[in-house]
């Protein structure tokens, strides 16, 4: 199975910041890279898809890029209700396996 | 509007069975693959299985902790994908997302229902 390994698993951050995630694959993955939100209690979402196509109705504050193996998401202009955990998905090879996510907190 | 429906979740015992189903909406269902996700409580995501579409033969495949215990199914004529899942264990327990696979070509999961729990206890 291909692991991935998101970096950090926790950031606090201030409003108006910028932030970078970064995401691992144990093997090469192309683009085939995705990001979710998820808050508390409720399903993930769907962000970026192929590493940095922006998912219809996703605000472009939202930001992926990557190939192979090394994949950021960067989130800019933070505002409260970026507070979430945020995960990586490879769709390279099934199984699809996740990050294990990283939690944000907006000081 | 894409609509993804759970039912099924309850408690049971250990070594039970349980039968999810996942009612769409608002999309053609027949074109597209659809897979079960899960995350148990205070964890991360876990992919499940999937049910590829009519074009790819209705094949299914299975996360290596559920091969041979859960079933992943599809009734095209009813827009519902299916979970059967036997010999259930305590680490089964989690939430139960339902989700399809878009049209990106990455295989990416762009709707999402809003889960069932799954409660494996004695």
């Amino acid at each position: 199975d291909i692991q991935m390994t998101q970096s950090p698993s926790s950031l606090s951050a201030s409003v108006g910041d910028r932030v970078t995630i970064t995401c691992r694959a144990s093997q090469t993955i192309s683009v085939y890279l995705n990001w979710y939100q998820q808050k508390p209690g409720k399903a993930p979402n769907l962000l970026i898809f192929g590493a940095s196509s922006l998912q219809s109705g996703v605000p472009s504050k939202f930001s992926g890029s990557g190939f192979g193996t090394d994949f950021t998401l960067t989130i800019s202009s933070l505002q409260p209700e970026d507070s979430a955990t945020y995960y990586c998905q490879q769709s390279y090879r099934t199984p699809h396996t996740f990050g294990q996510g990283t939690k944000l907190k907006i000081k | 509007e894409v609509q993804l429906v759970e039912s099924g979740g309850g408690l049971v015992q250990p070594g039970g069975s349980l039968r999810l189903s996942c009612a769409a909406s608002g999309f053609t269902f027949s074109d597209h693959y659809m897979d079960w996700v899960r995350q148990a409580p205070g964890k991360g995501l876990e992919w499940v299985g999937r049910a590829r579409n009519k074009g790819n033969r209705y094949t299914t495949e299975y996360a290596a902790s559920v091969k041979g215990r859960f079933t992943v199914s599809r009734e095209d004529s009813k827009n519902s994908v299916f979970l059967q899942m036997k010999s259930l264990k305590t680490e089964d327990t989690a939430v139960y997302y339902c989700v399809r696979v878009g049209p990106s070509g990455y295989d990416a999961f762009d709707s999402w229902g809003q889960g069932t729990m799954v409660t494996v206890a004695s």
